[in-house]
């Protein structure tokens, strides 16, 4: 098992679509959770971080994050074509996202 | 947000050459940058977390001699890869955590090994 799983994907949404990413990872120690969006051919940048149960939100993304379920999402409401990217989980059992481990990504597309 | 700079974005060479690339965090110290590899439509895979003033601590599976890491100062990291061969080809990505712990990534530097 995979110390942090994504959907495989890849998902397709229409524009103006919530698009959900989901995210699951194995040790119940972790304290920190973060969500990147990864152009083709370019970095990571980094969409959210949460650290306490519940849901988070900033502008048309809320992570979600669930520790009893080890389990992490990230919805985009009213999605749109520029937010066609792979999205990365990633998981950090400190506070900080230091020494992360990532999830292999889910492609999301957006249709116009 | 801070910015790390990472250079060359592209290199292409022979096999059995020698190639660095750097990483620099242009507007804060960095005592610690992560160096990753990335094969395409994969995750990143952290290589090794390169300290200032010390050695690097590499993942399992990382080979120290090759993938040779320099961290001479609070701003600057270098990777070298070392007799680099085909297999070696892959985007190799630093990143560094800032003074709220945010990590902010480098541009890339896609390697291509001939």
């Amino acid at each position: 098992q995979k110390e942090v799983e994504q959907n495989s994907g890849p998902l397709s949404v229409p524009e103006g679509a919530i698009a959900s990413l989901n995210c699951t990872y194995s040790d119940r120690g972790s304290q920190s959770f973060f969500w990147y969006r990864q152009y083709s051919g370019k970095s990571p940048e980094l969409i959210m971080f949460i650290y306490s149960n519940g849901d988070k939100e900033d502008g048309r993304f809320t992570a979600q994050l669930n520790k009893a379920s080890q389990y992490v999402s990230l919805l985009i409401r009213d999605s749109q074509p520029s937010d066609s990217a792979t999205y990365l989980c990633a998981v950090n059992m400190g506070a900080n996202a230091g020494k992360s481990t990532f999830g292999d990504g889910t492609t999301l597309t957006v249709k116009p | 947000g801070a910015v790390v700079s990472q250079h060359p974005s592209r290199v292409i060479c022979k096999s059995g050459t020698s190639v660095k690339i750097e990483c620099r965090s242009l507007d804060f110290q960095a005592t610690t940058m992560f160096w990753y590899r990335q094969f395409p439509k994969q995750s990143l895979m952290l290589m090794a977390t390169s300290n200032e003033g010390s050695k690097a601590t590499y993942e399992q599976g990382v080979e120290k001699d090759k993938f040779l890491i320099n961290h001479a100062s609070l701003t600057l990291s270098t990777l070298t890869v070392t007799s680099a061969h085909p297999e070696d080809s892959s985007f190799y990505i630093c990143s560094a955590p800032d003074q709220t712990g945010e990590l902010f990534f480098g541009e890339g530097s896609r390697l291509t090994v001939l």
